[in-house]
């Protein structure tokens, strides 16, 4: 079965620099929500999209920015890197919210490395 | 106070065991959410629950709503079981989880 995927999986950048990340969520899911876990971490919600509008938005800096895209894929952009978003950044998508079900199914994550 | 409290932290346990894990959670919820993340950071979906229990294979999930509390069952534990086990609900409208701690388990052959 098709699973939720992101890429790069593994990306190092020095401070100041940009960075994207890309999720592709299980075909007809509809919502993607990022996360992000520093080391030793829980992780923290993101930011949330529905249907390609934004849904919910947690502890996201503003040096951050997402979107959905019409293929429901999602891109979280980074800008201005500090050393402190080193972190693994998870995206996970759910079903159609006339399921009412929010059982999230999880990428294997993208491992970001400041330098 | 978090809204959201594991135990153990750490959990070692010989092969064989039965292993309990523990979430206690203070805020109204109306599903909850066990997830299993092994070394190297992936994240699985285990369960998900708003009732009574479920089952699948070696792992058992319960829930009591009105108690605020969850329990994640492993019979027969296996080295391979061997992860951080976090317990997890919605906690935005659009669902997005609010995490606990997690419980680090190794278990020993």
């Amino acid at each position: 079965a098709a699973g939720v995927i992101q890429s790069p999986r593994h990306l190092i950048k020095e401070k100041r620099e940009t960075a994207t990340l890309k999720c592709y969520p299980i075909p007809r899911h509809d919502t993607v929500y990022w996360y992000q876990q520093g080391p030793g971490q829980d992780p923290q919600f993101l930011i949330s999209f529905y249907e390609k509008m934004q849904s919910d938005k947690g502890s996201i800096p503003d040096r951050f920015s997402a979107q959905q895209f019409s293929d429901y894929h999602s891109e979280l952009n980074m800008s201005s890197l500090e050393l402190g978003d080193s972190a693994l950044y998870f995206c996970a998508s759910s079903q159609p919210k006339k399921t009412v079900s929010y059982e999230q199914y999880f990428g294997p994550g993208t491992r970001l490395t400041v330098t | 106070k978090n809204e959201v409290e594991q135990s153990p932290q750490n959990l070692t346990a010989q092969e064989g065991e039965f292993i309990t894990i523990n979430c206690s959670y203070s805020v109204g919820i109306s599903a909850l959410h066990w997830l299993q993340q092994h070394p190297g950071g992936g994240i699985v979906s285990l369960f998900m629950l708003s009732s009574g229990k479920k089952k699948h294979g070696r792992l058992i999930a319960t829930i009591n709503i009105q108690e605020k509390h969850s329990s994640l069952h492993i019979t027969a534990s296996h080295p391979r079981d061997s992860a951080v086990y976090i317990c997890a609900f919605g906690g935005g409208s659009q669902g997005n989880l609010i995490f606990g701690k997690g419980t680090k388990l190794s278990v020993k052959p």
